[in-house]
């Protein structure tokens, strides 16, 4: 089974910083990872898929990279409603198997 | 609109079972399939399997192999997840979530379904 490792585990910033989240997998996924955001008492939310392409409605400041093992979704301006805690996602080849991350907590400065 | 509307929350005795049902609208349920994830309390996202509602085939999770069924009804355009041998470490909120047609993500989510197991 992959392992996804995600960091920091929190990460506090202030409106209008650029936000840094890693996923490393402990073997490589290809292209596919996947980001998610989640609010408290919500279900998550499709941020980003195969690894860089933004999911309907996401707005321009989600951007995801990365390939093989290493991953990175990056904020490039805080919005207030950006913070929440954050799931990288990666799916295996046919048939495909999924495992998340542990997840980073954005938290407000 | 797409929507997945789970069934209500379940309080259940450990060795029982629990079916949570995922009622689906607004698309073709044979063309998508549909995960299962749990979401223990303060604890990360957990992948269960999918089932493809498209032609029955199902994938589980190792951890939950021979504890979960997965089904679908498609004249009623409905998922179920059944879990087994039910313990106090299953007590979270279970999501279905419908798989992109590109298996690359979970585009639509359902509003999750609590099950507390407790003696």
């Amino acid at each position: 089974e992959i392992v996804l490792t995600q960091s920091p585990a929190t990460l506090s910033l202030s409106p209008g910083e650029r936000a840094t989240l890693s996923c490393r997998a402990s073997q490589s996924v290809s292209s596919y990872l996947a980001w998610y955001q989640q609010k408290p008492g919500q279900a998550p939310r499709l941020l980003i898929y195969d690894t860089s392409n933004r999911a309907t409605g996401i707005p321009a400041r989600f951007s995801g990279s990365g390939s093989g093992t290493d991953f990175t979704l990056t904020i490039s301006s805080l919005e207030p409603e950006d913070f929440a805690v954050y799931y990288c996602q990666q799916r295996s080849n046919w048939p495909p198997m999924y495992s998340f991350g542990q997840g980073t907590k954005l938290e407000i400065k | 609109q797409v929507q997945l509307v789970q069934s209500g929350a379940e309080v259940k005795k450990p060795g029982a079972s629990v079916k949570v049902s995922c009622k689906t609208s607004g698309y073709t349920f044979t063309h998508y399939a549909i995960h299962w994830v749990r979401q223990a309390p303060g604890q990360r996202l957990e992948w269960m399997g999918w089932i493809n509602a498209g032609n029955d085939d199902t994938k589980y999770s190792q951890k939950f192999q021979g504890r979960v069924t997965m089904t679908r009804d498609t004249p009623a355009t409905t998922v179920y997840m059944e879990l087994n041998s039910l313990r106090s470490e299953d007590t979270a909120v279970y999501y279905c979530a419908r798989i992109t047609d590109n298996w690359s993500g979970t585009d639509v989510w359902g509003q999750g379904t609590t099950v507390t197991v407790s003696s």
